[in-house]
């Protein structure tokens, strides 16, 4: 079916590198969330668009993220000098919604191991 | 200061049995809850959700539980089947009504064993 797709799968950056990660939400899915899972924890938002207008960005860690979805589709988070403490699974969610309660559904995630 | 959590890192069950996770919660502005279960090297995958006017939700095997005045969720896995076997995740929203933003748990991993 066609889900939500996160590419690459997996990524290793060496630190200081700039990294480009890419989400392809579901058709016609208006929101748009990025979530960060460190091992071993639940996922932690980040940031949320809803169509190209990034709405809420008040959970990326420092200025070196960085997310974007120019044309309300695909959205790319980037993460500049990439730290170690980078190192986590980066998920991708779609909803239809534009607020309110509603399940987010989410893709397989682009592991970042930050060496 | 974490605002949804399962106290629970793992849980082993019998096949055939009921299985009972936990999550609590300390914001009572949540009003949306839903669990999520997730395999290995896969997103997570929608299970069941409740809202807060409610106490109880049912879909097939899976029932989810909420007790507001104890900010207090679990859900019951009745039979209990080794496909099962996963990380459950927890999670809240409405703090921000115009995203759904969703909070989540640090996750129980449930093995159920034949």
């Amino acid at each position: 079916g066609a889900g939500v797709s996160q590419s690459p799968r997996y990524k290793v950056a060496k630190r200081g590198q700039d990294v480009a990660l890419r989400c392809d939400p579901i058709s016609g899915h208006v929101s748009l969330f990025w979530y960060q899972q460190a091992l071993g924890q639940g996922p932690e938002f980040l940031t949320y668009f809803q169509n190209e207008a990034q709405l809420d960005k008040s959970g990326l860690p420092s200025d070196r993220f960085f997310a974007e979805r120019p044309e309300g589709s695909v959205s790319t988070l980037k993460i500049q000098r990439t730290q170690q403490e980078d190192s986590a699974v980066y998920l991708c969610a779609s909803s239809s919604l534009i607020s309110g309660n509603s399940p987010l559904h989410f893709g397989n995630g682009t592991r970042l191991t930050v060496t | 200061d974490q605002q949804v959590k399962q106290n629970s890192p793992s849980l082993s069950v019998q096949e055939g049995r009921i299985s009972i996770l936990n999550c609590d919660y300390t914001n009572s502005m949540f009003d949306y809850f839903l669990w999520y279960k997730k395999y290995p090297a896969e997103g997570p995958t929608f299970l069941i959700s409740i809202s807060s006017i409610k106490d109880k939700n049912e879909d097939g095997r899976f029932t989810v539980f909420l007790n507001k005045s104890a900010k207090h969720l679990s859900l019951h896995i009745v039979p209990s089947q080794p496909g099962d076997s996963a990380v459950y995740f927890c999670a809240a929203s409405g703090l921000s009504s115009n995203t759904g933003k969703l909070i989540f748990g640090q996750g129980t991993t449930l093995q159920v064993k034949p």
